[in-house]
C-alpha cells in the first residue's frame, strides 16, 4: 500500500482537461510545500513534470498544473494530447526520516 | 547535457550477489544527491535509498535498511547498488535519479537497470 492515494485511472478526450488527485496527511503533502509529479511512459523513466506544488521544469508545456489544499495535490493537464497518455505519480517529502513517499500512480487514457 | 547511465540488464539466481551501477555525466557528480528507486513489475515507485557523492553520507528508507549498500566512487562519477543475497523478490527495475541539496525531487533519472531472479 503507498503512503499517498492516487485513483488507479483516470481519463479524457484531446482537448478536454483532466484533474488527478494525491491525498496524504499533515506529516507529508499537507506539512510541505514539497510536492512533485512524474509522468513515465510506457518502458521509460519517469520524467519530472511539476515540483515544488505548482512549478514546471523548464521544458514542460504550461498545460500541465499543480495546486494543493490541506493533505491533496492535484495535478491538471489541459487541452489533452495523445503523447499525454502515461502513468503520473505524486511525491511529496515527509520528514528527514523517510524523506519521500510517492503515490500508487494513476494510468491517464486519452480516449 | 545532464545524463545518469544505468548498467545494463542482469539475470541471477537468488542467493547470488549484485552491483548495478549508474554513472553522471553534464554535471558536478559531487553536488547533487544521487537516489535509488525501486519499481516493481506493475508497480510503482518506492525509494529506496540515497548517497552524496561528495562525502558519500548515505540514507536508507526504512524499507530497505539492513537490504541493500548504496555507494559512490565520486573519482569516476558513478554510483552503485548492491545486494550481497537476492531474492526472487528483487526482481523488478532499478533507477537512479539525482536531487540537489535542500530540493525534495529528482530532476534527472537513469534509463533504469531490469534485475530479473530467478532460479
Amino acid at each position: 500500500q503507498s503512503a499517498l492515494t492516487q485513483p488507479p485511472s483516470a481519463s479524457g478526450s484531446p482537448g478536454q482537461s483532466v484533474t488527478i488527485s494525491c491525498t496524504g496527511t499533515s506529516s507529508d503533502v499537507g506539512g510541505y510545500n514539497y510536492v512533485s509529479w512524474y509522468h513515465q511512459h510506457p518502458g521509460k523513466a519517469p520524467k519530472l513534470m511539476i515540483y515544488e506544488v505548482s512549478k514546471r521544469p523548464s521544458g514542460v508545456p504550461d498545460r500541465f498544473s499543480g495546486s494543493k489544499s490541506g493533505n491533496t495535490a492535484s495535478l491538471t493537464v489541459s487541452g489533452l494530447q495523445a503523447e499525454d497518455e502515461a502513468d503520473y505519480y505524486c511525491s511529496s517529502y515527509a520528514g528527514s526520516d523517510n524523506p519521500w513517499v510517492f503515490g500508487g500512480g494513476t494510468k491517464l487514457t486519452v480516449l | 547535457e545532464v545524463q545518469l547511465v544505468q548498467s545494463g540488464a542482469e539475470v541471477k539466481k537468488p542467493g547470488e550477489s549484485l552491483k548495478i551501477s549508474c554513472k553522471g555525466s553534464g554535471y558536478s557528480f559531487t553536488t547533487y544527491w544521487i537516489g535509488w528507486v525501486r519499481q516493481m513489475p506493475g508497480k510503482g515507485l518506492e525509494w529506496m535509498g540515497i548517497i552524496y557523492p561528495g562525502d558519500s553520507d548515505t540514507r536508507y528508507s526504512p524499507s530497505f535498511q539492513g537490504q541493500v549498500t548504496i555507494s559512490a566512487d565520486k573519482s569516476i562519477s558513478t554510483a552503485y547498488l548492491q545486494w550481497s543475497s537476492l531474492k526472487a523478490s528483487d526482481t523488478a527495475m532499478y533507477y537512479c535519479a539525482r536531487f540537489e541539496d535542500g530540493n525534495y525531487y529528482f530532476d534527472y533519472w537513469g534509463q533504469g537497470t531490469l534485475v530479473t531472479v530467478s532460479s
